[in-house]
Order: structure tokens, then C-alpha cells, then sequence
């Protein structure tokens, strides 16, 4: 089963514009959570992180929310650049060593940013 | 920075052979990690590793073997080819700490023919 679902595939916004990127999650053991971007050709990048004790992270234009009683959490572009087009993954880990530090990823959603 | 080298950027095999894909990281991580890219169904992990000589399976295992010799080298290996193995794959190493997250290789696209 998906423990980790983006559920929109693709999103296309203005440039300028605010992008939200969305995410949920069904196991409550996950504790701390990742956006990675990734351009064709290349391996994903870290882009941002969440920490269960926060509902909130932001860096630059990037900002991420954590609803922990939803498992939700959303990725927020502001404003929106054409070279923020690629492919954005959700991942999250639990807490403990061994095998629990091991990312789950979410099937991604391509961005796209029109000039 | 932490740099993740693939050894191939791109590979074409023949169904049937035995196919090995190198990584090397440089920064003396603990962890290390194969991933498949498929169109539709994201990063899904093959195996990983956290200490040398150790392996776990991951979620997509079946087809695949991995050795780890060494700590800064994880090598995946496709013991007989097959085309449902064409994909992108992608190596990853981590701290222990867990949450500081991955650094990914470039990824090799694998062809099977």
C-alpha cells in the first residue's frame, strides 16, 4: 500500500503565482518529512524538510506546512518561477535507526510554470 | 558537499545478462541506497544498506542483488536482465541521523534490449 500519496500528477501555474504542491501520509510513525525536486536527466535534490514538532518551515520562497492530525503536508512556491519547473517528491522517515531511516517517497508532481 | 557518483550516465544491455551498476559517495555516510524512477510510480527502493556488508530489501527487491564491500561504494547488480528492468536508477547516500536526508547520484538510465 501507498504510505506516502501525491495525488495530483501534474500542476500548471503563472509565473508570479503561488504554487502548492500537496501530500499525504497514513503511517503516523513517520516523523519527519522532505520535498526533493528533480530535473529530467538528474538525480532529486533536497529542497526543504519538516519536523513532526513543527507545523511550519520556510526557506526563501519555499514554505512547508505539516498538518499532523490530517497527515498532510503541502509544499508552497511564492512567488513562482519558470525554473521551478521539474518534478517535486514528497518523502518521509521515521524515527530510530537501522531500516527506519530509510525515505518513503510519494510518486511526485510535475510543476510546470508558465512565463 | 557531499557528491554521489553513478559510474554510467546510460546503459543499453541484452536481455539475459548480468548487469552491475556502481556508486560511490565521498563523504563517509553510513547509509546507502538504490532507487528505480519509473514514469507513474516515483522512487520505489530496491535495497539499502547501513553499515558496510549489510543489506536490507526494500520494496521492489525481486530481480536485484547488491554488495557493499566497501563504505563508500554500493554496487547494484541485475543478475539476468530482463526489459521490465529498464528504468532510471538512482543511488543515494545519508548520514545516519536519518532526517538530514538523501543526496542522490545522477542516476543511470538502464535500457534492457
Amino acid at each position: 500500500d501507498q504510505q506516502v500519496k501525491q495525488n495530483s500528477p501534474s500542476l500548471s501555474v503563472q509565473e508570479g503565482r503561488i504554487s502548492i504542491l500537496n501530500c499525504d501520509y497514513t503511517n503516523s510513525m513517520f516523523d519527519y518529512f522532505l520535498w526533493y525536486k528533480k530535473y529530467p536527466a538528474e538525480g532529486p535534490t533536497f529542497l526543504i524538510s519538516i519536523s513532526s514538532i513543527k507545523d511550519k518551515n520556510e526557506d526563501g520562497r519555499f514554505t512547508v506546512f505539516l498538518n499532523k492530525s490530517a497527515k498532510h503536508l503541502s509544499l508552497h512556491i511564492v512567488p513562482s518561477q519558470p525554473g521551478d519547473s521539474a518534478v517535486y517528491f514528497c518523502a518521509a522517515s521515521g524515527r530510530g535507526g537501522g531500516s527506519n531511516y530509510k525515505l518513503t517517497f510519494g510518486k511526485g508532481t510535475l510543476l510546470t510554470v508558465n512565463p | 558537499d557531499v557528491k554521489v557518483t553513478q559510474s554510467s550516465r546510460y546503459l543499453v544491455k541484452r536481455t539475459g545478462e548480468k548487469v552491475f551498476l556502481e556508486c560511490v559517495q565521498d563523504m563517509d555516510h553510513e547509509n546507502m541506497f538504490w532507487y528505480r524512477q519509473d514514469p507513474g510510480l516515483g522512487l520505489r527502493l530496491i535495497y539499502f544498506s547501513y553499515d558496510v556488508k549489510m543489506k536490507e530489501k526494500g520494496d521492489i527487491p525481486e530481480g536485484y542483488s547488491v554488495s557493499r564491500e566497501k563504505k563508500e561504494r554500493f554496487s547494484l547488480i541485475l543478475e539476468s536482465a530482463s526489459t521490465n528492468q529498464t528504468s532510471m536508477y538512482l543511488c543515494a547516500s545519508s548520514s545516519p541521523g536519518g532526517g538530514y536526508g538523501y543526496t542522490f547520484g545522477s542516476g543511470t538510465r538502464l535500457t534492457v534490449v
